[in-house]
């Protein structure tokens, strides 16, 4: 079965500064896929960044980057030139096929001015 | 292109009640996804559709959770008797169907059971 485990329950940043929020999985598989969603005060589940794990390079969206290590099993994102409206919940996700998501316990984000 | 649409967005029933929600997936996708998210944890799967087909409910407790898909497109889950510990945001989220696509979520519906 796979798993998938954030370390970092709450997190802290200045506006303008670099986060970087980690996250681990477990997975005998060799084809799939991996999320990071954001989930605001709201509670929904907003779609930040997608990597599929048969690509090396690391996926970019703007301000939001990821350092996918497949032998280690990691997908942390970084967040750059932080904003307040970046402050919520993150939550690593991962992907077989269609299947269900598989979603970690979450990394809470604080920007602070 | 219009979002996942969910309702009601906010409901508070006292337990042993019944409560239903709804939810219209982004046209065109076939598969739809019910999720139970409790506070302070991700969200869990409760039952994933293909279509108007079910594809994985083995964790939707069915002596009291029930979903349909009529016609393949909108989506109600029905809760009855609710309990206490059914208290959590119910979300519902749609992708084309096919390997690796995003999974779109809508606003969810926060459910309170006294």
């Amino acid at each position: 079965a796979q798993t998938v485990t954030q370390s970092q329950p709450e997190m802290s940043v200045q506006e303008a500064e670099t986060v970087t929020l980690s996250c681990t999985y477990d997975t005998s598989e060799n084809n799939y896929y991996l999320f990071w969603y954001k989930q605001p005060p709201s509670r929904q589940m907003i779609l930040v960044i997608r990597q599929e794990a048969y690509k090396q390079q690391n996926a970019t969206e703007n301000r939001f980057s990821v350092n996918f290590q497949k032998a280690a099993k990691s997908f942390s994102l970084k967040i750059s030139d932080s904003q307040l409206g970046d402050t919520a919940m993150y939550f690593c996700a991962f992907l077989l096929g269609s299947d269900k998501l598989i979603f970690g316990t979450g990394t809470r984000l604080q920007v602070f001015p | 292109e219009a979002g996942v649409a969910q309702s009601p967005r906010y409901k508070i029933i006292e337990k042993r009640q019944s409560v239903a929600f709804w939810c219209n997936p982004i046209s065109g996708h076939a598969t739809l996804y019910w999720y139970q998210q409790i506070l302070g944890q991700g969200p869990k799967l409760l039952i994933q559709f293909q279509n108007n087909g079910v594809v994985d409910d083995s964790q939707l407790p069915k002596d009291r959770f029930s979903a349909e898909r009529l016609k393949g497109v909108d989506s109600t889950l029905k809760i009855q008797p609710a309990k206490l510990e059914d208290s959590a945001v119910y979300l519902c989220a749609s992708s084309l169907g096919l390997p690796g696509e995003t999974q779109y979520f809508g606003p969810g519906t926060r459910l309170l059971v006294l």
